[in-house]
Protein backbone atom coordinates (compact mmCIF):
# COMPACT_ATOMS: atom_id res chain seq x y z
CA UNK A 1 0.00 0.00 0.00
CA UNK A 2 1.86 3.19 -1.31
CA UNK A 3 2.01 6.09 0.99
CA UNK A 4 1.94 9.94 0.22
CA UNK A 5 4.54 10.18 -2.64
CA UNK A 6 6.38 13.38 -3.47
CA UNK A 7 8.35 14.65 -5.84
CA UNK A 8 11.29 16.09 -6.75
CA UNK A 9 13.00 14.88 -3.69
CA UNK A 10 15.47 18.18 -3.69
CA UNK A 11 14.97 21.39 -6.04
CA UNK A 12 17.41 24.37 -6.16
CA UNK A 13 15.90 27.44 -8.16
CA UNK A 14 16.96 31.01 -7.71
CA UNK A 15 15.47 34.18 -7.11
CA UNK A 16 12.15 35.21 -9.07
CA UNK A 17 11.86 31.59 -10.37
CA UNK A 18 8.74 29.48 -11.24
CA UNK A 19 8.44 26.03 -9.03
CA UNK A 20 6.15 23.07 -9.27
CA UNK A 21 5.82 20.36 -6.69
CA UNK A 22 3.58 17.31 -6.78
CA UNK A 23 2.24 14.92 -4.64
CA UNK A 24 0.20 11.92 -4.39
CA UNK A 25 -2.40 10.28 -1.80
CA UNK A 26 -1.78 7.81 0.18
CA UNK A 27 -4.10 4.91 -1.56
CA UNK A 28 -8.17 5.78 -0.79
CA UNK A 29 -7.31 8.98 0.37
CA UNK A 30 -8.95 11.99 -1.42
CA UNK A 31 -8.14 15.04 0.32
CA UNK A 32 -4.82 16.75 0.10
CA UNK A 33 -3.14 19.37 2.20
CA UNK A 34 -0.08 21.52 1.67
CA UNK A 35 2.35 22.86 4.33
CA UNK A 36 5.28 24.66 4.36
CA UNK A 37 8.17 23.91 6.93
CA UNK A 38 11.25 26.32 7.37
CA UNK A 39 14.23 25.35 9.62
CA UNK A 40 13.75 24.51 12.64
CA UNK A 41 10.15 25.62 12.80
CA UNK A 42 6.92 23.66 12.68
CA UNK A 43 4.89 23.38 9.56
CA UNK A 44 2.74 26.10 8.62
CA UNK A 45 -0.82 25.40 6.35
CA UNK A 46 -0.73 26.13 2.98
CA UNK A 47 -4.32 25.39 1.80
CA UNK A 48 -6.11 22.13 0.87
CA UNK A 49 -7.62 20.97 -1.72
CA UNK A 50 -10.78 18.22 -2.06
CA UNK A 51 -12.99 17.66 -4.97
CA UNK A 52 -10.39 19.19 -6.76
CA UNK A 53 -11.26 22.76 -5.18
CA UNK A 54 -9.47 24.90 -2.95
CA UNK A 55 -11.19 24.22 0.24
CA UNK A 56 -9.23 26.03 2.41
CA UNK A 57 -6.21 28.45 2.67
CA UNK A 58 -3.84 29.57 5.52
CA UNK A 59 -1.68 33.08 5.64
CA UNK A 60 0.32 32.52 2.03
CA UNK A 61 0.32 35.04 -0.85
CA UNK A 62 -1.25 34.36 -3.71
CA UNK A 63 2.50 33.32 -5.27
CA UNK A 64 0.95 30.23 -3.93
CA UNK A 65 -1.46 28.62 -5.79
CA UNK A 66 -2.33 24.53 -6.17
CA UNK A 67 -4.29 22.59 -7.95
CA UNK A 68 -5.92 18.68 -7.52
CA UNK A 69 -6.71 16.30 -10.51
CA UNK A 70 -9.13 13.81 -10.89
CA UNK A 71 -7.02 11.39 -9.54
CA UNK A 72 -6.52 13.02 -6.05
CA UNK A 73 -3.47 14.03 -6.97
CA UNK A 74 -1.97 17.55 -6.67
CA UNK A 75 0.78 20.23 -7.66
CA UNK A 76 1.81 23.05 -5.58
CA UNK A 77 2.38 26.24 -7.53
CA UNK A 78 4.98 29.51 -6.09
CA UNK A 79 5.14 32.02 -8.61
CA UNK A 80 8.36 34.46 -8.44
CA UNK A 81 10.17 32.80 -5.54
CA UNK A 82 12.09 34.78 -2.59
CA UNK A 83 14.75 33.54 -0.72
CA UNK A 84 12.18 33.00 2.28
CA UNK A 85 10.75 30.39 0.39
CA UNK A 86 13.27 28.61 0.88
CA UNK A 87 11.69 25.09 3.26
CA UNK A 88 10.66 21.69 3.45
CA UNK A 89 7.52 21.42 1.43
CA UNK A 90 5.11 18.52 2.99
CA UNK A 91 2.07 17.17 1.19
CA UNK A 92 -0.16 15.51 3.42
CA UNK A 93 -3.21 13.19 2.52
CA UNK A 94 -6.63 12.33 4.39
CA UNK A 95 -9.84 10.43 3.85
CA UNK A 96 -11.96 13.35 3.60
CA UNK A 97 -11.79 17.01 4.39
CA UNK A 98 -12.66 16.69 7.86
CA UNK A 99 -10.45 17.04 11.68
CA UNK A 100 -11.80 13.21 12.19
CA UNK A 101 -9.21 11.62 9.71
CA UNK A 102 -5.68 12.09 10.80
CA UNK A 103 -3.53 13.13 8.04
CA UNK A 104 -0.67 10.87 6.60
CA UNK A 105 2.50 12.72 5.44
CA UNK A 106 4.77 12.24 2.65
CA UNK A 107 8.91 12.60 2.68
CA UNK A 108 8.59 16.30 1.43
CA UNK A 109 10.55 18.26 -1.17
CA UNK A 110 12.83 20.14 -0.04
CA UNK A 111 13.38 23.57 -1.96
CA UNK A 112 16.57 25.98 -1.88
CA UNK A 113 16.28 29.00 -3.28
CA UNK A 114 19.86 30.95 -4.27
CA UNK B 1 -7.11 31.57 16.48
CA UNK B 2 -5.40 28.26 17.32
CA UNK B 3 -1.77 28.26 19.06
CA UNK B 4 0.29 25.50 20.23
CA UNK B 5 3.40 26.17 22.52
CA UNK B 6 6.21 23.09 22.94
CA UNK B 7 8.54 25.14 25.07
CA UNK B 8 11.42 22.36 25.29
CA UNK B 9 13.00 23.30 22.13
CA UNK B 10 15.92 19.86 22.93
CA UNK B 11 16.27 17.51 25.65
CA UNK B 12 19.40 15.22 25.90
CA UNK B 13 18.95 11.72 27.60
CA UNK B 14 20.93 8.93 27.58
CA UNK B 15 19.25 5.37 26.55
CA UNK B 16 16.63 3.85 28.87
CA UNK B 17 16.18 7.31 30.27
CA UNK B 18 12.01 7.86 30.55
CA UNK B 19 11.29 11.59 29.10
CA UNK B 20 7.98 13.84 28.86
CA UNK B 21 7.43 16.31 26.11
CA UNK B 22 5.10 19.48 27.06
CA UNK B 23 3.04 20.19 24.86
CA UNK B 24 0.24 23.20 25.96
CA UNK B 25 -2.62 24.68 23.02
CA UNK B 26 -4.85 27.21 23.19
CA UNK B 27 -7.98 27.16 21.05
CA UNK B 28 -11.41 28.92 21.55
CA UNK B 29 -13.50 25.85 20.10
CA UNK B 30 -15.38 23.48 22.37
CA UNK B 31 -14.31 20.72 20.60
CA UNK B 32 -10.90 19.61 18.76
CA UNK B 33 -8.11 16.88 18.23
CA UNK B 34 -5.18 17.19 19.44
CA UNK B 35 -1.89 15.26 17.51
CA UNK B 36 1.60 13.86 18.11
CA UNK B 37 3.55 13.23 15.22
CA UNK B 38 7.31 12.10 14.73
CA UNK B 39 9.84 13.67 12.54
CA UNK B 40 13.46 11.63 12.11
CA UNK B 41 15.80 13.20 9.73
CA UNK B 42 14.64 11.94 6.72
CA UNK B 43 11.95 14.49 6.64
CA UNK B 44 8.64 12.32 6.47
CA UNK B 45 5.84 13.14 9.85
CA UNK B 46 5.26 10.20 11.27
CA UNK B 47 1.77 10.18 13.03
CA UNK B 48 1.70 8.51 16.24
CA UNK B 49 -1.64 9.47 18.33
CA UNK B 50 -4.90 11.62 17.88
CA UNK B 51 -7.20 12.46 20.62
CA UNK B 52 -10.37 14.42 20.82
CA UNK B 53 -11.17 16.71 23.21
CA UNK B 54 -14.05 14.42 24.58
CA UNK B 55 -11.85 11.87 26.05
CA UNK B 56 -9.37 12.72 28.65
CA UNK B 57 -8.69 8.96 29.68
CA UNK B 58 -4.74 8.85 29.74
CA UNK B 59 -3.35 6.28 26.87
CA UNK B 60 -0.47 3.60 26.78
CA UNK B 61 0.94 2.61 23.52
CA UNK B 62 4.24 0.42 24.23
CA UNK B 63 7.30 2.83 25.84
CA UNK B 64 4.39 5.43 25.25
CA UNK B 65 2.06 7.33 26.79
CA UNK B 66 -0.04 10.47 26.32
CA UNK B 67 -1.13 12.40 29.52
CA UNK B 68 -4.09 15.05 28.13
CA UNK B 69 -5.70 17.21 31.14
CA UNK B 70 -7.92 19.63 29.08
CA UNK B 71 -8.23 21.98 33.01
CA UNK B 72 -4.53 22.79 31.91
CA UNK B 73 -4.89 22.84 28.08
CA UNK B 74 -1.83 20.30 27.87
CA UNK B 75 -1.38 16.94 26.05
CA UNK B 76 2.04 15.67 27.23
CA UNK B 77 3.99 12.73 25.76
CA UNK B 78 6.33 10.45 27.77
CA UNK B 79 8.53 7.96 26.41
CA UNK B 80 9.58 5.65 28.84
CA UNK B 81 12.96 3.49 29.08
CA UNK B 82 14.21 5.58 25.60
CA UNK B 83 16.25 4.11 22.99
CA UNK B 84 18.45 5.96 20.30
CA UNK B 85 15.74 4.90 17.17
CA UNK B 86 13.75 7.52 19.62
CA UNK B 87 15.70 10.49 18.68
CA UNK B 88 13.54 12.65 16.50
CA UNK B 89 12.07 16.07 16.25
CA UNK B 90 8.60 15.40 18.28
CA UNK B 91 5.14 17.84 17.03
CA UNK B 92 2.27 18.35 19.63
CA UNK B 93 -0.86 19.61 16.72
CA UNK B 94 -4.18 20.82 17.15
CA UNK B 95 -7.30 20.60 14.65
CA UNK B 96 -11.23 21.90 14.66
CA UNK B 97 -13.40 18.44 15.30
CA UNK B 98 -16.24 18.52 12.64
CA UNK B 99 -15.21 21.81 10.70
CA UNK B 100 -15.39 20.20 7.69
CA UNK B 101 -11.81 21.64 6.96
CA UNK B 102 -9.26 19.56 9.09
CA UNK B 103 -6.29 21.82 8.84
CA UNK B 104 -3.47 21.08 11.63
CA UNK B 105 -1.77 23.83 13.71
CA UNK B 106 1.77 22.97 14.78
CA UNK B 107 3.86 23.37 17.49
CA UNK B 108 7.58 24.61 16.88
CA UNK B 109 9.10 21.33 17.79
CA UNK B 110 10.63 19.51 20.78
CA UNK B 111 13.92 17.90 19.28
CA UNK B 112 14.88 14.69 21.50
CA UNK B 113 18.61 13.28 21.11
CA UNK B 114 19.04 10.05 22.79
CA UNK B 115 22.20 8.91 23.35
CA UNK B 116 23.31 5.40 23.84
Amino acid sequence: DAGVTQSPTHLIKTRGQQVTLRCSPKSGHDTVSWYQQALGQGPQFIFQYYEEEERQRGNFPDRFSGHQFPNYSSELNVNALLLGDSALYLCASSLGAGGNQPQHFGDGTRLSIL
Amino acid sequence: AQKVTQAQTEISVVEKEDVTLDCVYETRDTTYYLFWYKQPPSGELVFLIRRNSFDEQNEISGRYSWNFQKSTSSFNFTITASQVVDSAVYFCALSRMNSGYSTLTFGKGTMLLVSP
